[in-house]
């Protein structure tokens, strides 16, 4: 069965803090995704993955294939980085994504 | 920038009515998905389609679901006869072939509401 956990599943953080959101999945992939949902409902791709690291302006994604591990860090936090961060694992065989249950984070002004 | 757009933004309809729900995938995409989430559960993936046929399809997409590539742009998700349960907000998305092939492009969704 594949899992994606995400932790944590609430946070709150004054802006400017430094954020770390983890995921973990529970078999071999392909592809690793971070997706950002605001609350009028769209989805928008962060990273796709498959290894190593990547950055993005203030943000950066990172994955350990053989701890089946990721992060996704927020640097000098905004409150326009309130949303919900999801990740989303393809297995090695087959087409489709497995979604976590995402994160909510609350930027503070 | 290319994006991914869907029609309508929001659905109502009456429970045992037919719904499509429209995509307008990134114009030189070639595989098509559409996910689906629940208010307050995680999204879930339905169905995959490359090549004009299904290559990969959940448990939830059963026969009262179907897609379709009518013409060279649109794609289209069914619902034959809705049920309370399939109120959700749909997302299309699309991804390239080649080493393009994992990164998908999500549309703003469509609210389905079934009364």
């Amino acid at each position: 069965k594949n899992e994606v956990e995400q932790s944590p599943q609430n946070l709150t953080a004054q802006e400017g803090e430094f954020i770390t959101i983890n995921c973990s999945y529970s078999v071999g992939i392909s592809a690793l995704h971070w997706l950002q949902q605001h609350p009028g409902g769209g989805i928008v791709s962060l990273f796709m993955l498959s290894s190593g690291k990547k950055k993005h302006g203030r943000l950066i994604a990172t994955i350990n294939i053989q701890e089946k591990h990721s992060s996704l860090h927020i640097t000098a936090s905004h409150p326009r980085d309130s949303a919900v961060y999801i990740c989303a694992v393809r297995p090695n065989t087959g087409n489709q994504f497995y979604f976590g249950t995402g994160t909510s984070l609350t930027v503070i002004p | 920038e290319p994006e991914v757009t869907q029609t309508p933004s929001h659905q109502v309809t009456q429970m045992g009515q037919e719904v499509i729900l429209r995509c307008v995938p990134i114009s030189n995409h070639l595989y098509f998905y559409w996910y689906r989430q629940i208010l307050g559960q995680k999204v879930e993936f339905l169905v995959s389609f490359y090549n004009n046929e299904i290559s990969e399809k959940s448990e939830i997409f059963d026969d009262q679901f179907s897609v379709e590539r009518p013409d060279g742009s649109n794609f289209t998700l069914k619902i034959r006869s809705t049920k309370l349960e399939d109120s959700a907000m749909y997302f299309c998305a699309s991804s390239d072939w080649g080493i393009s092939y994992n990164e998908q492009f999500f549309g703003p969704g469509t609210r389905l509401t079934v009364l």
